[in-house]
């Protein structure tokens, strides 16, 4: 049960795009579409912003989008907003029928 | 909205045993699967346990197979955490969060607000 991996951080200046790769297996990220991603405020609960590789939840801004190919999904946050600012996580079930966490990404909007 | 109240946490030696409770309302309990998440200070997410809704179906993280284990009472619309044999590491903030798929596994929606355990002597 490795984490999957992700860049420690990413930042951007507002109005800009990021990408946050996360890298898994072909026992987690390249078997399933069952990835999510998550931005955690500091202080604050995980909010789920994505899940099944592209699916945003009612609420969450189309600013937001997401992919995979491979072992590899990313998340892209395009018209980067000061609010943006946050901790980034994905997450994918694996062939265990455990899930796994990536290490995580701090965006800094400049 | 989904409700989910964590309650339980504290300091506790090493060794030892606490058992955390996550209290849940505003959706169907009984019906949703759940897990427990944890994060350990200024750490990333670590995925501790997932029970199925009607409790047959239980899978946990190597790091803590053996010593916890994951429970629920439908009756009481609470899922539980006992987690033995307390060791430093295990220090985190432990969530309880709502599963979001229904007949198929799709990972954690909705979170509660965590309750923070500490292992130290």
């Amino acid at each position: 049960q490795s984490a999957l991996t992700q860049p420690p951080s990413v930042s951007g200046s507002p109005g800009q795009s990021v990408t946050i790769s996360c890298t898994g297996t072909s026992s987690d990220v390249g078997r399933y579409n069952r990835v999510s991603w998550y931005q955690q405020a500091p202080g604050t609960a995980p909010k789920l912003i994505i899940s099944e590789v592209s699916n945003r939840p009612s609420g969450v801004p189309d600013r937001f989008s997401a992919s995979k190919s491979g072992n590899t999904a990313s998340l892209t946050i395009s018209g980067l907003q000061a609010e943006d600012e946050a901790d980034y996580y994905c997450s994918s079930y694996t062939s265990t029928s455990t899930w796994v966490f990536g290490g995580g990404t701090k965006l800094t909007v400049l | 909205q989904v409700q989910l109240v964590e309650s339980g946490g504290g300091v506790v030696q090493p060794g030892r045993s606490l058992r955390l409770s996550c209290a849940a309302s505003r959706f169907t309990f009984s019906s949703s699967d759940m897990h427990w998440v944890r994060q350990a200070p200024g750490k990333g997410l670590e995925w501790v346990a997932v029970i199925s809704y009607d409790g047959s179906k239980k899978y946990y993280a190597d790091s803590v197979k053996g010593r916890f284990t994951i429970s629920r009472d439908n009756s009481k619309n609470t899922l539980y955490l006992q987690m033995n044999s307390l060791r430093p590491e295990d220090t985190s903030v432990y969530y309880c969060a709502k599963e979001g798929g229904l007949g198929i596994w799709l990972g954690p929606d909705y979170w509660g607000q965590g309750t923070l355990v500490s292992v130290s002597s």
